[in-house]
């Protein structure tokens, strides 16, 4: 069965700082995809940034990049030159790619706060 | 374009009632999944659309839980005999729905739907 850790119930950060969310996932299947996702106050689920399991190359999408170590399983996002509305829960997920492709399995999340 | 609606955004319920949550996906989304989300928890799957076919439902809690989608776009989670710990928040996400290979088939989630079973 697959599993998300996320091991930091929050952080802190100054803005303009850059700042790293840790992700450790557990999979027997070679074929998957990590997602990161942002949920502000207002309860939506808001797509960050994906990485597949055989891309080369770490993903970045604007101020967002994944540091991805297949080998440690780990999908650590970072973000970078933090800003006020970064503040939020931000979770990990991952989908498989064998028979319950379409699944997400979420981490309990990590609560985000940007001081300025 | 139009994101992925749901309404209500809360529902208060006094135990025993039934309620119906309802879920506009993007439009032309092959895909629909609803998520039930509790507190300070991630999302944990439910039931999961193709078109109109449920082809998982295998994270409905119990058989209180029921949802349908009969035309293949709008759906609706139906709990019946609601109990407090059905208190959460629940989420519907849509995606295009083609698992083809390198493409992510973004998951893409509405505000949810915060309930509270008194």
């Amino acid at each position: 069965a697959q599993k998300i850790t996320q091991t930091q119930p929050g952080m802190f950060v100054q803005e303009k700082e850059a700042v790293t969310l840790d992700c450790t996932y557990d999979t027997s299947d070679p074929s998957y995809g990590l997602f990161w996702y942002k949920q502000p106050s207002s309860g939506e689920m808001i797509f960050l940034i994906y990485q597949g399991s055989y891309d080369q190359q770490n993903a970045t999408e604007g101020r967002y990049s994944l540091n991805f170590q297949k080998a440690r399983k780990s999908a650590n996002l970072v973000i970078s030159a933090s800003q006020l509305g970064d503040s939020a829960m931000y979770f990990c997920a991952m989908r498989n790619s064998g028979g319950s492709n379409y699944k997400l399995t979420f981490g309990k999340g990590t609560l985000l706060t940007v001081n300025p | 374009g139009a994101g992925v609606s749901q309404s209500p955004r809360y529902k208060v319920a006094k135990r025993g009632q039934d309620v119906a949550l309802r879920c506009d996906p993007i439009s032309g989304h092959v895909s629909l999944f609803w998520y039930q989300q509790a507190l300070g928890q991630g999302p944990e799957f439910l039931t999961y659309f193709q078109n109109e076919a449920q082809l998982d439902k295998s994270g409905l809690p119990s058989d209180r839980f029921f949802a349908e989608r009969p035309e293949g776009s709008v759906s609706t989670l139906k709990i019946q005999r609601t109990q407090q710990e059905d208190s959460a928040v629940y989420l519907c996400a849509s995606s295009l729905g083609y698992w083809t290979s390198g493409s992510t088939d973004t998951q893409y989630f509405g505000p949810g739907t915060r309930l509270t079973v008194l």
